[in-house]
């Protein structure tokens, strides 16, 4: 079963914009990680966070993890047209596998 | 080398068809995955390899038969789909020390089944 659920299940902003997505899970985790997914191709990793860790950043991304509230949040700070995408979450729990979120469909317009 | 490959990149079969899908990764890694993907849906994980076993099968229908023949590759033999098996199949590998670590994923194969 899918316990990740993304926030919100689509995202439409303009270049230059800021994109933020958000990620809620039901079970304790090892680690969240965030994925990219261009149209109909493999995913991407992103980044990885512990679950000792409340924030990292990569480059434009910035990733929060609130183990209390089991949710994280992906921020992509001055987005760009290759920036649109699905992004998914990913827990790493105790069953040593990945459970991946529904998604997040974001499209950056030139 | 962080690239992991699959073949062919589309495929439609028949429902008496038999056919099988690669992946290939030379990252030394000695686990791989096999997940189908409907569209618009999040990837869901079929069957796991850990060093060249079957570790995890995740109540996958027969008709998909998985095969780990080396440590670089993995198949996916199909036989008797239904069209409702018609997805995207991404295979992914990782470090083996821990499943739920980051994975690297092929750019999957688009099966259609007529």
């Amino acid at each position: 079963s899918q316990q990740g659920e993304e926030d919100p299940q689509a995202l439409s902003i303009q270049e230059g914009e800021n994109a933020t997505m958000n990620c809620s899970y039901k079970t304790s985790i090892n680690n969240l990680q965030w994925y990219r997914q261009n149209s109909g191709r493999g995913l991407v990793h992103l980044i990885l966070i512990r679950s000792n860790e409340r924030e990292k950043h990569s480059g434009r991304l910035r990733v929060t993890l609130d183990t209390s509230k089991k949710s994280s949040s992906l921020l992509i700070t001055a987005s760009r047209a290759a920036d649109t995408a699905s992004y998914f979450c990913a827990s790493g729990g105790s069953n040593y596998k990945l459970t991946f979120g529904k998604g997040t469909l974001l499209t950056v317009n030139p | 080398d962080t690239e992991v490959t699959q073949t062919p990149k589309h495929l439609v079969m028949g429902m008496t068809n038999k056919k099988s899908l690669k992946c290939e990764q030379h990252m030394g890694h000695r686990a791989m995955y096999w997940y189908k993907q409907k569209a618009k849906k999040p990837p869901e994980l079929m069957f796991v390899y850990s060093y060249e076993k079957l570790s995890i099968n995740e109540s996958v229908p027969s008709r998909f038969s998985p095969e780990c023949p080396n440590s670089s590759l993995l198949n996916l033999h199909l036989h008797a789909l239904q069209p409702e098996d018609s997805a995207l199949y991404l295979c992914a590998s990782s470090q083996v020390k821990s499943l739920r670590d980051t994975q690297y994923f092929g750019p999957g194969t688009r099966l259609t089944v007529l």
